[in-house]
């Protein structure tokens, strides 16, 4: 099946700076690709939809300035803590679909993002 | 919005069967998944059901689809210690992925 990894696979730094988490397809062209965040013990929420060579689409209340996402090319996006503060601190999953809304969504294995 | 809904805990003897069930709103609902979620780990697709089908077996696990009452379930047969996960239900109409908050499966061996 198809392969989506993330890089890295846990980060801690400090309050103030800035942090970014690869996604990249590693076998498929990724129209596009969608950066979830999940709290302990809860469920996934949407973040933003990103396509190829676009925009990303934001969630509502998702700060778009604090949450930087490029999606520069098929196989790889990028979301960009800026500014992290500690309640930023969360495990961040992307995920991957082939020829845009297709019927199955490939998910990375998820990076645990720690501000101290 | 869309809203997906399951219970958070279920409890079941190693070799006896588990059943998760989920609940949805959506009415244009085209597919519905299960993933697993292991702990620290991302989300691995389980299995996932087409709107138009009631039921679907893949070896140990059986997912039922009552598209009237927007009622899903997975049946894992001969439940395993290794099946102790967090199990999310999801479904995909117009918009991207929704999730239920999950079902924590643990196993007693």
């Amino acid at each position: 099946g198809a392969v989506v990894s993330q890089h890295p696979s846990w980060v801690i730094c400090k309050s103030g700076t800035s942090v970014k988490i690869e996604c990249r397809s590693l076998d498929f062209q990724a129209t596009t690709m969608f950066w979830y965040r999940q709290f302990p013990k809860q469920s996934l929420m949407l973040m933003a939809t990103s396509n190829e060579g676009s925009k990303a689409t934001y969630e509502q209340g998702v700060e778009k300035d604090k949450f930087l996402i490029n999606h520069a090319s098929l196989t790889l996006s990028t979301l960009t803590v800026t500014s992290a503060h500690p309640e930023d601190s969360s495990f961040y999953i992307c995920s991957a679909t082939q020829g845009g809304q297709g019927r199955e969504q490939y998910f990375g294995p998820g990076t645990r993002l720690t501000v101290t | 919005g869309e809203d997906v809904e399951q219970s958070l805990f279920l409890s079941v003897r190693e070799g006896d069967s588990s059943v998760i069930n989920c609940t949805y709103t959506d009415s244009s609902s085209t597919y519905l998944y299960w993933y697993k979620q292991e702990p620290g780990a991302g989300l691995q697709l389980l299995t996932y059901i087409f709107s138009n089908m009631d039921m679907k077996q893949d070896q140990r696990l059986t997912v039922l689809l009552n598209k009237k009452d927007k009622h899903l379930s997975l049946r894992i047969a001969d439940t395993q210690t290794g099946d102790s996960a967090i199990y999310f239900c999801a479904e995909k109409g117009n918009t991207p992925l929704v999730f239920g908050k999950g079902t924590r499966l643990s196993v007693i061996a």
